[in-house]
């Protein structure tokens, strides 16, 4: 059974700061990962994917892959009020299946 | 550009109706997923479809539970009877191309309750 895990939090961060997400999988074979936000009564949408080992910026977002120790972080700087939902990570599980973490509740609190 | 269509976006019915969700993927994608949320759960795939062909439907929960994809444009997932244990939020997403693990984009949802 191919595993991905999160913190469930909420993982609480004041305005302006820095908000670090975790994931961790289990297949090391995994070669695909990503990250979406959830807002509360909405559908997932995908902010970052990334395919190789280390850093990848997207504006405000980094997210980092360490295969090696299985585990893909997101980074978000300068966090606002409206980054506050949940981020679930997803790992690709064999062709085009993503198997998805339960996700991380994230509250910036102003 | 049109994102996923899901419709319709809430159902309330009773217990032992037939229940039909409809998805329509992003235009130029050729793989369909179901996914079903709940807060016990999470977000669990039921089946997807690849160039409208089913591949993996090993999350369907049980033979109540059908899914189509007639053409590139269209899919249904069913179920009959349902059941109030049915009750959540159903979304379909899509992705494009054949390299492992493509990015999918998710619909709207459709939230079930079942009566």
């Amino acid at each position: 059974q191919k595993e991905v895990e999160q913190n469930s939090g909420p993982l609480s961060v004041p305005e302006g700061a820095i908000a670090s997400l975790n994931c961790t999988y289990s297949d090391r074979g995994s070669q695909s990962f990503f990250w979406y936000r959830q807002y509360s009564g909405k559908s997932p949408e995908l902010i970052m994917f990334i395919y190789s080992n280390g850093d990848k910026e997207d504006g405000r977002f980094t997210a980092q892959l360490n295969k090696a120790s299985q585990y893909v972080s997101l980074l978000i700087r300068d966090s606002q009020p409206s980054d506050s939902a949940t981020y679930l990570c997803a790992v690709n599980g064999g062709f085009q299946k993503l198997v998805f973490g339960t996700g991380t509740r994230l509250l910036v609190s102003p | 550009d049109a994102g996923v269509i899901q419709s319709p976006r809430h159902e309330v019915t009773e217990m032992g109706q037939e229940v039909t969700l409809r998805c329509k993927p992003i235009s130029g994608h050729n793989s369909l997923f179901w996914y079903r949320q709940t807060m016990m759960r999470g977000l669990e795939l039921l089946i997807y479809f690849n160039n409208n062909v089913p591949i993996d439907d090993s999350g369907m929960p049980e033979d109540r539970f059908s899914a189509k994809m007639p053409n590139a444009s269209f899919s249904t997932l069913k179920i009959q009877p349902s059941e109030p244990r049915d009750s959540a939020v159903y979304f379909c997403a899509s992705s494009q191309g054949q390299g492992a693990g493509q990015p999918q984009h998710f619909g709207d949802g459709t939230r079930l309750s079942i009566l």
